[in-house]
């Protein structure tokens, strides 16, 4: 079966500092991927996405940036880290046509706690 | 550009009334449409989803949902409800290319009186 994982669970960072978070799915191969983001109050805003080993896709212009060095790994990295960088941050995969699981829908892991002081 | 409409931000509702969650989306042709509920500091579970066919679909823990396609609505219906479905509801749409980027609404919180 297939799982997700994201580390840490939760992270206090003060402002400035680099960031790192991880994002890594068993079970499958080559997995679209995708970063979220969930402002405090607010909904789901997609960041990042990824088709394939070093191919990504930035959805809005910020302070971050995204990585898959490997074919089931994502990385959401920051150089210096903004108090609006705070936030719940998901990782989601969709599995490529022809698997028996819905190719049409994402499965999200478990979330990142964010908070830039 | 494709948006999704959540127009209720809080939602409260007694145990045992029945429940209805809005969603309209805007969108050039019919996407895939999905229900997620969120418990506080937890991820995303998917509830149901409708990607084509019968308009009327079930979900899990009793939740179903009605495509109108003349509306753009996509609107999440329990007819019971317990104290265990107090969350967060979103409504979001995937396009149907290459990428099936999801797009969310802003989310519904149900609070549930006993």
């Amino acid at each position: 079966s297939q799982t997700i994982h994201q580390w840490p669970a939760t992270l206090v960072q003060p402002v400035g500092s680099p960031l790192s978070l991880e994002c890594t799915v068993e079970g499958t191969s080559n997995p679209n991927l995708y970063w979220y983001r969930q402002a405090a109050g607010r909904g789901l805003q997609l960041l990042f996405y990824s088709v394939g080993i070093g191919q990504i896709s930035s959805e809005v212009p910020q302070n971050l940036s995204a990585s898959r060095p490997q074919d089931r790994q994502f990385i959401l990295s920051s150089k210096k880290l903004l108090l609006s960088d705070s936030g719940f941050y998901l990782c989601a995969w969709r599995p490529i046509p022809g698997l028996p699981i819905p190719y049409n829908e994402q499965f999200f892991g478990p979330g990142t706690r964010l908070t830039v002081l | 550009a494709q948006s999704v409409t959540q127009p209720d931000i809080h939602i409260t509702v007694s145990e045992g009334a029945s429940l209805e969650l809005r969603c309209n989306y805007s969108y050039g042709a019919t996407p895939y449409l999905f229900w997620y509920v969120q418990s506080p500091g937890q991820g995303l579970q998917l509830l149901l989803k409708y990607f084509s066919g019968d308009t009327l679909v079930q979900g899990i823990k009793g939740f179903e949902a009605e495509f109108k396609r003349s509306q753009s609505s996509f609107n999440l219906r329990k007819p019971s409800v317990h104290w265990s479905d107090a969350a967060e509801y979103f409504c979001a749409v995937a396009l149907r290319n290459s990428s099936y980027k999801l797009i969310f609404g802003s989310g519904t919180r149900l609070l549930v009186r006993p």
